[in-house]
């Protein structure tokens, strides 16, 4: 049952270029979409998001585009930087009552930035 | 900066041993979940706790799971009956508001041997 599926394991770029990390989802109930970045023996660390009624939202050098009828989200790294490198989990959140939420995620991505 | 807190950072125990996962949340968080991720698969949603009840808990969460918040900061995870597949990291989160985010403790990881 992959709801949130990212679909690259991996990937490396070269610093200062552009990485762009993909993710597809198949439940139409997610409202809300975030990106995590996870270190070795950390918790996931929230990155950015955005709500299903935008198609982009931008914070510093991270962009998510989301394209909803194609069910799919990507996030944007410009210019990446070597800090960068670590697992980069989608999430999907669907909601629940009372104003609550459950996280779908995906696999992850590792991606690592090449100096 | 706040952040959520989860002790022991890692716990062995023998198959058929109660554990208890302890985890202090954000302050004025309001909702609390607990996610594992076994080694190599995805992150996993297991329950989430609001107003001193379960609002919602996913298959793997069955009778031997169980979640308290025996007082104003902690929020427990006992697993009663341990299994082999019950080796995982264990993640607790919290969360302030309708539309925040969740933040995430660094996790304890179970072996059960």
């Amino acid at each position: 049952d992959q709801q949130v599926k990212q679909n690259s394991p991996s990937l490396s770029v070269q610093e200062g270029r552009i990485s762009i990390l993909n993710c597809d989802y198949t439940n139409s109930m997610f409202d809300y979409f975030l990106w995590y970045k996870k270190y070795p023996a950390e918790g996931p660390t929230f990155l950015i998001s955005i709500s299903s009624i935008k198609d982009k939202n931008e914070d510093g050098r991270f962009t998510v585009f989301l394209n909803k009828s194609a069910k799919h989200l990507s996030l944007h790294i410009v210019p990446s930087q070597p800090g960068d490198s670590a697992v980069y989990f989608c999430a999907a959140s669907e909601p629940l009552s009372f104003g609550n939420e459950k996280l779908t995620f995906g696999t992850g991505t590792r991606l690592t930035i090449i100096p | 900066e706040p952040e959520v807190t989860q002790t022991p950072s890692h716990q062995v125990t023998q198959m058929g041993q109660e554990v208890i996962l302890r985890c202090v949340p954000i302050s004025n968080h309001l909702y609390f979940y607990w996610y594992r991720q076994i080694l190599g698969q995805k992150v996993e949603f297991l329950v989430s706790f609001y107003n001193n009840e379960i609002s919602e808990k996913s298959e793997i969460f069955d009778d031997q799971f169980s979640v308290e918040r025996p007082d104003g900061s902690n929020f427990t995870l006992k697993i009663r009956s341990t299994k082999l597949e019950d080796s995982a990291m264990y993640f607790c989160a919290s969360r302030g508001d309708f539309g925040g985010e969740q933040y995430f403790g660094p996790g304890t990881r179970l072996t059960v041997t």
